[in-house]
């Protein structure tokens, strides 16, 4: 089983939808979480840190389960600029980071 | 948040040749990453850039392929040795504020293609 996993994807969405990611992990003991956005041919870029009690950032919200061990991401009203394949991050320990394959998110007019 | 350059942005190089990538921050940071992404995949982290002594590699990855140089807080370099076709990827290098729980930036990354 991979440290952690994400739908593949593409999510082939329109424009103003509504639109969720799944990510679970298998390490227990993380303690930090992260999504990231990545565009193509660019580099990763932090979305949002995620947070126990989970947290929003304008239209996107990010929530965590630690006792089913995954983290989900909402993106709502989405828009054109959001296509991007989005990335799950998990730390290891102290400082290691794990990252998911990405999800890859495609908005359409 | 510090600011993190990277060089070359892409590179196309003979096989069996070498090719330094240099990572620069314009604060000191605690930690510095090196990262490798192949076409349509995740990022697999190389090894650890550790200011001072030798950085601290990932199975698969070994020194005399990637040596590391962190001479001091803002700066790193990665060296990819003797290069094949195989080695053609996206090399990333980031930092992170401190210890624990803290994210990672990223420079823009360099592309790497081996003829």
């Amino acid at each position: 089983r991979k440290e952690v996993e994400q739908d593949p994807g593409p999510f082939n969405v329109p424009e103003g939808a509504t639109v969720a990611f799944n990510c679970t992990y298998s390490n227990s003991a993380s303690q930090s979480f992260f999504w990231y956005r990545q565009d193509c041919r660019k580099e990763p870029k932090l979305l949002m840190s995620v947070y126990s009690s989970g947290n929003e950032d304008g239209r996107f919200t990010a929530q965590l389960n630690r006792a089913s061990q995954y983290i989900s991401l909402l993106i709502r009203d989405s828009k054109l600029s959001d296509s991007a394949t989005y990335l799950c991050v998990v730390n290891r320990d102290n400082y290691q980071l794990i990252w998911g394959a990405g999800t890859k998110l495609i908005i359409k007019p | 948040s510090a600011v993190i350059s990277q060089k070359p942005s892409r590179d196309i190089c003979q096989r069996g040749t070498s090719l330094t990538i240099q990572c620069q921050v314009d604060s000191q940071v605690t930690m510095m990453f090196w990262y490798r992404q192949q076409p349509g995949q995740s990022l697999t982290l190389i090894a650890t850039a550790n200011q001072g002594s030798e950085a601290t590699y990932e199975s698969g990855f070994v020194i005399d392929k990637f040596p590391i140089s962190r001479p001091n807080l803002t700066f790193s370099t990665l060296t990819v040795s003797n290069m094949s076709p195989e080695d053609s990827s996206i090399y990333l290098c980031s930092f992170s504020d401190g210890h624990g729980n803290q994210p990672q930036h990223f420079g823009d990354g360099t592309r790497l293609s081996i003829l």
